[in-house]
């Protein structure tokens, strides 16, 4: 099975702050990662697929990127509205998620 | 808009089967892949499987022996059933489309709390 390691699992952020987390994949995944932000109660809403696409919708503040086994999403400058956590999925395989990271 | 909504009891006992609905609106339920997903309390999701138009299946081998997807695609709903509960499942259930295309769960249902307890 393939294991998908978010890092860190939580940080402390402030608004306009650049904002990074890193996905790392035990096997080759190509660019088949997705991220997702969950806030509590609610369902994840995509925001970016294959690594690097951004879903419909989703402000460009997003960004993610791919080198190897490791992925990262970015936010350029945190807004009140992104205190969330982000999961990242695998979509090459056994559709796997990460345990996330929380944002507050 | 595509709407999903599930549907089922937020109740049931060990050993017992879990039964739930989803109910698809705003998109051709002859397309596309439908899953169901779900998050135990303070944990990342699990994909638990989808089925595809004409049955086509495919089951997180973690939990394959004891799952069953399948669609009606007259009512535009698509069902879980999960059997031998315990409280291991306690989760919140989520249903979702899988777009093939872009490989990837673009839209959710609300999702449902299902508790296993005596």
């Amino acid at each position: 099975d393939i294991q998908m390691t978010q890092s860190p699992s939580s940080l402390s952020a402030s608004v306009g702050d650049r904002v990074t987390i890193t996905c790392r994949a035990s096997q080759s995944i190509r660019t088949y990662l997705n991220w997702y932000q969950q806030k509590p109660g609610k369902a994840p809403k995509l925001l970016i697929y294959a690594a690097s696409r951004l879903h419909s919708g989703v402000p460009s503040r997003f960004s993610g990127s791919a080198s190897g086994p490791d992925f990262t999403l970015t936010i350029s400058s945190l807004q009140p509205d992104d205190f969330a956590t982000y999961y990242c999925q695998e979509s090459h395989t056994s559709l796997t998620f990460g345990g996330g990271t929380r944002v507050e | 808009q595509v709407q999903l909504q599930e549907s089922g009891p937020g109740l049931v006992k060990p050993s017992e089967t879990l039964s739930l609905t989803c109910t698809v609106s705003g998109s051709s339920i002859s397309s596309y892949y439908w899953s169901w997903i779900r998050q135990p309390p303070g944990k990342g999701p699990e994909w638990i499987g989808y089925i595809y138009y004409g049955g086509d299946t495919k089951y997180n081998p973690s939990l394959r022996s004891r799952v069953t997807i399948s669609l009606d695609t007259s009512k535009s709903q698509f069902s879980l059933r999960l059997a031998s509960m315990t409280a291991a499942d306690t989760a919140v259930y989520y249903c979702a489309r899988w777009d093939d295309y872009g490989d990837r769960f673009d839209y959710w249902g609300q999702g449902l709390l299902v508790t296993v307890s005596a």
